[in-house]
């Protein structure tokens, strides 16, 4: 069964790079795409971009000129850098598999950014 | 990018009844390329249908999906008691992927 797990720090400054980690287990990330989202408190999905095994990204134009994901498939990870943020990137962040619809979800890690 | 507006935004509902929630795109989606997750407090969405209406592995089948182009249905045939939650449409077909802003479906 994959697995999948967010890791990073709960609290970020503004202005500072939110950084997350997301560990795959149960499964090799070859052959498929992967994700961040992220929810707000109290709020809806919004998608944040994708990479795929071969390395190839996609951003949402959002936050394209912030974001940055990584994959290292030798150690079955992939991240997330998001700068400059503001109180406005506090959300839950998730991983999951897929560049679509995806049946593989992480838990989601609370970000806050606050000073 | 595609907005998805979904309907009701709240859904009163007993047991036992039937759920339906819409969901409308900004334009025509490609290839029916839609997707419906659950999500109740504190976790992950879940997801439902894939392509309209392909149930994801392990989905009961009293959940069902239809619709095309830009209006796209998800229907609870009877609602049992772990079904109250929120639910998301997404469409996928062009980039950036979206969501809707949910429907919560609670116990009347």
């Amino acid at each position: 069964q994959v697995q999948l797990q967010e890791s990073g720090p709960g609290l970020v400054k503004p202005s500072e790079t939110l950084s997350l980690t997301c560990t795959v287990s149960g499964g090799s990330m070859n052959g498929y795409s992967w994700s961040w989202i992220r929810q707000p408190p109290g709020k809806g999905l919004e998608w944040i971009g994708f990479i795929s095994y071969h390395e190839i990204t996609d951003y949402n134009p959002s936050l394209k000129s912030r974001v940055t994901i990584s994959i290292d498939t030798s150690k079955n990870k992939f991240s997330l850098k998001l700068s400059s943020v503001t109180a406005a990137d506090t959300a839950v962040y998730y991983c999951a598999r897929g560049k679509g619809w995806s049946a593989y979800w992480g838990q989601g890690t609370l970000v806050t950014v606050t000073s | 990018e595609i907005v998805l507006t979904q309907s009701p935004g709240t859904l009163s509902l007993s047991p036992g009844e039937r759920a339906t929630l819409s969901c409308r795109a900004s334009q025509s989606v490609t290839t029916n390329y839609s997707a419906w997750y659950q999500q109740k407090p504190g976790q992950a969405p879940r997801l439902l249908l894939y392509d309209v209406s392909t149930r994801a592995t392990g989905i009961p089948d009293r959940f069902s999906g239809s619709g095309s182009g830009t209006d796209v249905t998800l229907t609870i045939s009877r609602l049992e008691p772990e079904d109250f939650a929120v639910y998301y449409c997404q469409q996928y077909g062009s980039s950036p992927p979206t969501f809707g802003g949910g429907t919560k479906v609670e116990i009347k």
